[in-house]
């Protein structure tokens, strides 16, 4: 399945497929972007992060892809699980400049995940 | 234990009464974070603070102050609540490197 984060902010897939969420940023001078992940009931949670010398950053079931030419970034979940369920946020920062150490956030996207 | 505490977790108040949440760490970092998040929305940043004698107003900070009482220590404030200040709050915290931890938040309802 995929989302685009802002646009389609649900995503349902099946137990065991590949899930891709999506999320436009749209400052340029963004160099560090982190991908979130929020339960129901709880506060955002770290799941991986990616700077701009990189173009792919890969985790545990997790890959992260940032195509700065279009200002995009995704993140593939694979063999997605019941347990992958939550809302997901993309957050975007500058290293530098007058912004240091903000992050903006994205809407999120609401992953489902049905057996 | 919980690197990140938010206390109260959930308030009911009344409108125009002041109240203030507070967020506690263990992690030893500097900087310190106050977010709201309402459906729909994201996070918004309220205040931020760099370091004890730092403190930067967010996108949204009319209506709150903040208290960078110690290291570990950030609270935030609402002078006189109002309803539409109905939302989660969440505190966080993070190092040089940027990534930012999350407390479990606070679930505040104005009347």
């Amino acid at each position: 399945g995929e989302s685009v984060g802002l646009h389609l902010p649900t995503l349902s897939v099946q137990e065991g497929d590949n899930s891709i969420i999506n999320c436009a940023y749209s400052n340029s001078a963004s160099d560090y972007f982190i991908w979130y992940k929020q339960e129901s009931g709880k506060g955002p949670q770290f799941i991986i992060d990616i700077r701009s010398n990189m173009d792919k950053r890969q985790g545990q079931r997790v890959t992260v892809l940032l195509n700065k030419t279009v200002k995009h970034l995704s993140l593939q979940i694979a063999a997605t699980q019941p347990g992958d369920s939550a809302v997901y946020f993309c957050a975007e920062s500058s290293l530098r400049g007058s912004t240091l150490g903000r992050l903006y956030f994205g809407r999120g996207t609401q992953l489902t995940v049905w057996p | 234990d919980a690197d990140v505490t938010q206390t109260p977790r959930n308030r009911i108040t009344k409108t125009g009464k002041r109240i203030m949440l507070e967020c506690s760490q263990t992690k030893g970092h500097d900087r310190m974070y106050w977010y709201r998040q309402d459906p729909g929305l994201g996070l918004r940043l309220i205040y931020y603070s760099f370091d004890v004698k730092d403190i930067n107003k967010g996108e949204i900070s009319d209506g709150y102050s903040v208290s960078r009482q110690a290291q570990a220590k950030f609270s935030l404030s609402l002078e006189s609540a109002i309803p539409n200040q109905t939302a989660l709050y969440f505190c966080a915290t993070s190092d040089i490197l940027e990534t930012q931890y999350f407390g479990p938040g606070t679930r505040l309802l104005v009347l």
